[in-house]
């Protein structure tokens, strides 16, 4: 079954130090987002892309983020220079079509620890 | 905007039957779906409800009522490895964004 690939699983970084997250989206899919989980909280939106562009971003996403897709396949999330509320696990994702009919498949996550 | 309510914890013996909850309020309403989430992995796509009434998928069935902004997920015969968070989710807008509950985690006993 194919799979969205994250890399690292886990990163500890510094405050105000910048960090880079990689997805590898499924690859026949349009659609890419980021959601974060922090601790025992709810999975949050905060950013689609479709057709190289960001398509919708939430409040959390804020000049500090920024996506991108620098070669067709990896889909990457930057966050600038980070807080200690940043900890989180952050999950991509994609989707064939923007339909919630046949879901969206997730990866399995990088864990961010910000100290 | 959007919100979802789902209780925080369920608890229920393997073989049982168990429903997980979800009240929604949206601006506009694209479906609803549910997601399952085992240790804090990968958030994965469990069903989808877009009309009134009962789908199944094997041990899990999902039901929807438009009319009450009411949902849940059923889980039958359940097994250890059902132990994990549910969430339930709706599309934000006619765009791709899910606003997921807070989830429920439910805990199987032998």
């Amino acid at each position: 079954e194919p799979e969205v690939t994250q890399t690292p699983s886990h990163q500890v970084t510094q405050m105000g130090q910048e960090v880079i997250l990689r997805c590898v989206p499924i690859s026949n899919h349009l659609y890419f987002y980021w959601y974060r989980q922090i601790l025992g909280q709810k999975v949050e939106f905060l950013v689609s892309f479709y057709n190289n562009e960001i398509s919708e971003k939430s409040e959390i996403f804020d000049d500090q983020f920024s996506v991108e897709r620098p070669d067709g396949s990896n889909f990457t999330l930057k966050i600038r220079s980070t807080k200690l509320e940043d900890s989180a696990m952050y999950f991509c994702a994609s989707s064939a079509w923007q339909t919630m009919e046949y879901g969206y498949t997730f990866g399995s996550g990088t864990r961010l620890t910000v100290v | 905007g959007q919100s979802l309510e789902q209780p925080s914890e369920v608890t229920a013996v393997e073989g049982a039957i168990v429903q997980i909850n979800c009240t929604y309020q949206t601006s506009g309403f694209y479906g609803l779906s549910w997601y399952q989430q085992h240790d804090g992995g990968a958030p994965t796509f469990l069903s989808y409800n877009a009309l009134d009434g009962l789908e199944e998928t094997g041990r899990f069935s999902s039901f929807l009522s438009r009319s009450d902004s009411y949902g849940y997920l059923l889980l039958q015969e359940l097994q250890m490895k059902d132990s994990a968070s549910y969430f339930c989710a709706v599309k934000g807008n006619q765009g791709g964004k899910l606003i997921f509950g807070q989830g429920t985690e439910l805990s199987v006993k032998p």
